[in-house]
């Protein structure tokens, strides 16, 4: 079955640890993105890729990182430098980034937890 | 992307119709309605999504108006499974491709 698979599902960490997220997609689409969800909010842009090797800063990117190496794959960093990192989140990935009728299709999205 | 305007919470009997509106009444012309819902602790979910004729899936139906300021989700036959957060969202590509602006939604409960 194609989709986006984040694991783990529930993740906890003791505070001032980097804790690495996963997100994998075998749906051939170029762009993937990360973004935050906070109980009662809206979802917010972290960070987008493009293509592999290339991805861009969202709207609150600061205290995460990510690298895209592979097509299918987008790993989210949570550093110790990011101030409230308890939150749900979320991958998504399109065909392609851009374009009116790019559809983001998303994962199950991962419970971060820092203790 | 415009902002989108949509009731907090709607209810609907299990069986009957459930019609979600919103309003977005400051769309540009290149931008297209897309509806997503969540389930409580999981990923949103793609419904649909049109320009400005109405669009029907196998999920739903989109009925967007004539001057593209509003457009109503329609679930035909509700179940109890259709309960969760409905959004709305004007997306548009360009500089800010990709990035989906979720507003608050509107919690639909279907009731047996």
């Amino acid at each position: 079955d194609g989709g986006i698979t984040q694991s783990p599902k529930y993740l906890f960490r003791k505070e001032g640890q980097n804790v690495t997220l996963s997100c994998e997609q075998n749906l051939n689409h170029d762009a993937m993105y990360w973004y935050r969800q906070d109980p009662g909010q809206g979802l917010r842009l972290i960070y987008y890729s493009q293509i592999v090797n290339d991805f861009q800063k969202g709207d609150i990117a600061e205290g995460y990182s990510v690298s895209r190496e592979k097509k299918e794959s987008f790993p989210l960093t949570v550093t110790s430098a990011q101030k409230n990192p308890t939150a749900f989140y979320l991958c998504a990935s399109s065909i392609a980034g851009g374009g009116t009728t790019d559809t983001q299709y998303f994962g199950p999205g991962t419970r971060l937890t820092v203790l | 992307d415009a902002k989108t305007t949509q009731p907090p919470s709607m209810d609907c009997a299990e069986g009957r119709a459930a019609n979600l509106p919103c309003n977005h009444s400051t769309i540009s012309g290149n931008e297209y309605v897309y509806w997503y819902r969540q389930i409580h602790s999981q990923g949103p979910q793609y419904i649909i999504h049109g320009l400005k004729n109405n669009e029907t899936n196998e999920m739903a139906s989109l009925i967007i108006t004539e001057d593209r300021k509003s457009s109503t989700l329609i679930l035909p036959h509700a179940t109890l499974r259709d309960t969760a957060v409905y959004y709305c969202i004007v997306h548009a590509g360009g500089t800010s491709y990709g990035k989906l602006t979720f507003g608050q939604g509107t919690i639909l409960t279907v009731h047996p």
